[in-house]
């Protein structure tokens, strides 16, 4: 079954920019999107289709999926964006999660 | 407003069976199909089930297919996750979500606030 590979952590001190990657095989064919979770919440997406940004999610969460890895990125990094970040995708009629990415902001 | 508002969830004995459910309001509920996905306690999200607008196509995840079962009733705007033989590695917080875009490409938003299942004699 297809399999999307994330980083556990990932750690950025505040303002600086965090990336977080997520790994697939042809994912460059896939429209990939990202969720935020933080605790006790349900998953929010912040990002659809690749690099598309719903309205309310500040303009620092960006993405591009140029390749077999997906970016996510978060410029001038806040504490408040300190979650468990999900890629998500599609493959052959079913839903396909990354394993979250923890980021800590401090 | 969308909402999606699941029940169900408690305490049930292993091999025990349970049928949760996922109340929509705020869009046209028989335009979209609906999704569950669970979160076991500490862990990631893993999807489990699709079901298409009209209830004519479902889809499941591996570990949960010949278990789980999705349906839908769209007069009274709710999906079901019916889930039979329940192991404790069945122990999560399920959610039912909405997707946006087309079935092949679609992305969750929203989600509801999930409801707690948890397996244990």
């Amino acid at each position: 079954s297809y399999e999307l590979t994330q980083p556990p952590s990932v750690s950025v001190s505040p303002g600086q920019t965090a990336s977080i990657t997520c790994s697939g095989d042809y994912l460059e064919e896939k429209y990939i999107s990202w969720y935020q979770q933080k605790p006790g919440q349900s998953p929010l997406v912040v990002i659809y289709h690749n690099a598309k940004r719903p309205s309310g999610i500040p303009q620092r969460f960006s993405a591009f999926n140029p390749g077999n890895t997906a970016i996510l990125t978060i410029s001038g990094a806040q504490t408040m964006d300190e979650a468990d970040y999900y890629c998500q995708t599609w493959d052959s009629s079913k839903v396909v999660f990354g394993g979250g990415t923890k980021l800590t902001v401090l | 407003q969308v909402q999606l508002v699941e029940s169900g969830g408690g305490v049930v004995q292993p091999g025990r069976s349970l049928r949760l459910s996922c109340a929509a309001s705020g869009f046209t509920f028989s335009n979209y199909a609906m999704h569950w996905v669970r979160q076991a306690p500490g862990k990631g999200l893993e999807w489990l089930a699709l079901i298409s607008h009209d209830g004519g196509f479902t889809s499941y995840g591996d570990t949960v297919k010949g278990r789980f079962t999705i349906s839908r009733d769209n007069s009274r705007k709710e999906v079901y996750l019916q889930m039979s033989i329940l192991t404790a590695e069945d122990t999560a917080k399920y959610y039912c979500a909405k997707p946006s875009g087309s079935q092949s490409d679609s992305w969750f938003d929203p989600w509801g606030q999930g409801t707690l299942v948890i397996v244990s004699s």
